[in-house]
């Protein structure tokens, strides 16, 4: 079954933390994949995205997500949190025509 | 360039009527999808519509329909509501939805908060 699990559903630290938020997958064939992020009141946001070539992608505000493929995951870090990274968290899956979003990581950024 | 747009923004509305969601994609994109997003479930994918045509459908039961127009403009209508159609609605376009190129990167829209009682 195509599905896609975020291990981690709450995230605190404190500001200047780094972050790793795991993403695994599981879908038969090729995939694009991605990070979105809903900051508090906004609308979902592509955060940054993998379709081929280097598999350490940068995104926006820092971020950076490193495709294994091996391990079908796709991992989103950044070195240094700040409190306005605070917000939801989705990694997502694009097979035929249709995507597939994990559950969502809460991550609450301490001052 | 505006945004994708949806209403209502907020509706409520009571087990067993039915409701219409809008949506209106980026100028120029033709690929609109639909996710309900729940706590806990995160957005499950509910259909997509390409050029009028449905290209992929979710898991979700009969009572969930949508169209789309030939503006790109789409609906979305659920018939005799449960009270766990209660949801965050979201539409997200994209230029084609297809393929290994950024054409597929998908735009939200702020979504429509239904609420069934």
């Amino acid at each position: 079954a195509q599905s896609v699990s975020q291990h981690n559903h709450h995230v605190i630290l404190s500001e200047a933390a780094s972050l790793e938020l795991g993403c695994n997958y599981s879908y038969g064939g090729t995939v694009n994949l991605f990070w979105y992020v809903q900051y508090p009141g906004q609308h979902l946001q592509l955060l940054l995205k993998y379709f081929s070539g280097d598999p350490l992608v940068k995104g926006i505000k820092g971020f950076e997500a490193e495709f294994i493929k091996s391990k079908f995951s796709f991992n989103l870090r950044k070195p240094s949190v700040q409190w306005s990274d605070t917000a939801e968290y989705f990694c997502a899956v694009q097979g035929t025509y249709k995507y597939i979003f994990g559950t969502g990581t809460r991550l609450k950024v301490l001052a | 360039k505006a945004g994708v747009t949806q209403t209502p923004r907020y509706l409520i509305k009571t087990r067993g009527q039915q409701v219409t969601l809008s949506c209106s994609p980026i100028s120029g994109h033709r690929s609109v999808s639909w996710y309900q997003q729940t706590p806990g479930q995160g957005l499950q994918f509910l259909f997509e519509y390409f050029s009028e045509t449905q290209r992929n459908k979710g898991n979700f039961p009969g009572r969930f329909s949508g169209r789309q127009f030939s503006n790109s403009r789409s609906e979305m209508n659920v018939s005799t509501l449960e009270l766990g159609d209660s949801a965050l609605y979201l539409c997200a376009s994209s230029l084609s939805g297809q393929g290994r190129t950024s054409s597929y990167e998908q735009y939200f829209g702020p979504g429509t908060r239904l609420t069934v009682t």
